[in-house]
């Protein structure tokens, strides 16, 4: 069972600020890192999928870095707006297996 | 595409019933998972099919849980007897096989099982 830490838990910001927060995964047997978004009473939706070190992905005011080697990644927010409140799922895939395993995710709330 | 349909949306039972959650992924879908999320343990991985086949059923908490995936286009999560403890939210998500380790999973809209 891979062990996936997402931090902080939660995290106020005010609109307009940027910020960002932190996945790290075990960096062996390692395959790819996945990003989802989760807003109250719906289902998670994807973000990024990435699986090379040094990867970065963006959408919009949204992006991600890996790094593999270390066992870390990185979500940005820049500008934050109200619509950007959700729980941001980090998943890794490694050690042979098709089944992601989950962080608890990092609970953002924007203050208008 | 309709997405991944899950069903029913809330069900509540008494402790001892038995309970079937079900899922349709998205077709031409290759993997389907079934997830558990709790307070305290967040998304927890149950069982995972690849063609209709178990391959993984590890996260199975127990033997009153089961799982089965009859053709390409269902699956059921069943509990008997539920306890109180199995109270939660249950997903099932659908992956493709195509660009294996890149393909993001897609989500149902949950079932939460409330059991009293």
């Amino acid at each position: 069972i891979l062990n996936v830490e997402q931090s902080p838990q939660s995290l106020h910001v005010q609109e307009g600020d940027s910020t960002n927060f932190t996945c790290s995964f075990p960096s062996s047997n390692f395959y790819a890192l996945h990003w989802y978004r989760w807003e109250t009473a719906k289902s998670p939706e994807a973000l990024f999928v990435m699986t090379l070190n040094g990867d970065e992905k963006k959408k919009g005011r949204i992006s991600a870095t890996l790094n593999t080697k270390e066992g870390y990644s990185y979500l940005y927010i820049k500008g934050s707006q109200p619509e950007d409140s959700a729980t941001y799922l980090c998943a890794s895939l490694g050690g042979g297996a098709d089944g992601l395993t989950f962080g608890k995710g990092t609970h953002l709330i924007i203050q208008p | 595409d309709a997405g991944v349909i899950q069903s029913p949306r809330h069900e509540v039972t008494e402790m001892g019933q038995e309970v079937t959650l079900r899922c349709k992924p998205i077709s031409g879908h290759d993997y389907l998972f079934w997830y558990r999320q709790t307070m305290m343990r967040g998304l927890e991985l149950l069982i995972y099919f690849n063609n209709n086949v178990p391959i993984d059923d590890s996260g199975m908490p127990e033997d009153r849980f089961s799982a089965k995936m009859p053709n390409a286009s269902f699956s059921t999560l069943k509990i008997q007897p539920s306890e109180p403890r199995d109270s939660a939210v249950y997903f099932c998500a659908s992956r493709a096989r195509t660009g294996r380790w890149v393909s993001p999973l897609h989500f149902g809209n949950g079932t939460r099982l409330t059991v009293t």
